[in-house]
């Protein structure tokens, strides 16, 4: 299942640099996006997401933008910190199959004091 | 902050044996879900649950695999002869709402191993 696809498994950034995350997806029925941070031991947990309709949607220091005609999004995050060390994950749905979630492979991003 | 919680935290079984997975969504939700994550795999969607009864499925929920809320609080998952492929991680989730417009919050999870 190649519908979401997150390329870059690994991310280093220094504290107080941005962060920029990428994800691709092929199924252009896809119309809300969602990112997810995921720590060690620990359940996905919610951190900003996105309709097809839009093309930002900005919450503090995390901003995702979504570009349809090349099927891409990425998230942002500025000013990054320390503990923004974790698994992010992109996920797609689409209202015409219900609410499933389907999710890229996850980027794990280190930030380095 | 309401959130889901499941039991147990890491279950070890036999192959062959029945696991029940527990689960206690947030209490206003409506729509319940559960994900899998095999080691070093992406995360799967298995079902999502609706009304008291199962409105999506995956090709990985045979019959082997079945749901339930059994009151008004807990939500399972049921498998009824685990094989080895089936350890992983097994995250249950619930929003608010049945729309896809609608951030699903996840449990910390279940590691089911199967020896």
């Amino acid at each position: 299942d190649q519908q979401v696809k997150q390329n870059s498994p690994s991310l280093s950034v220094q504290e107080g640099r941005i962060s920029i995350l990428n994800c691709d997806y092929t199924n252009s029925m896809f119309d809300y996006f969602l990112w997810y941070k995921k720590y060690p031991a620990e359940g996905p947990t919610f951190l900003i997401s996105i309709s097809s309709i839009k093309d930002k949607n900005e919450d503090g220091r995390f901003t995702v933008f979504l570009n349809k005609s090349a099927k891409h999004l990425s998230l942002h995050i500025v000013p990054s910190q320390p503990g923004d060390s974790a698994v992010y994950f992109c996920a797609a749905s689409e209202e015409t199959s219900g609410s499933r979630l389907t999710f890229g492979e996850g980027t794990q991003l280190t930030v380095n004091p | 902050e309401p959130e889901v919680t499941q039991t147990p935290s890491h279950q070890v079984t036999q192959m062959g044996q029945e696991v029940i997975l527990r689960c206690v969504p947030i209490s206003n939700h409506l729509y319940f879900y559960w994900y899998r994550q095999i080691l070093g795999q992406k995360v799967e969607f298995l079902v999502s649950f609706y009304n008291n009864e199962i409105s999506e499925k995956s090709e990985i929920f045979d019959d082997q695999f079945s749901v339930e809320r059994p009151d008004g609080s807990n939500f399972t998952l049921k498998i009824r002869s685990t094989k080895l492929e089936d350890s992983a991680m097994y995250f249950c989730a619930s929003s608010e709402w049945r729309s896809s417009y609608n951030e699903q919050f996840f449990g910390p999870g279940t590691r089911l191993t199967v020896l």
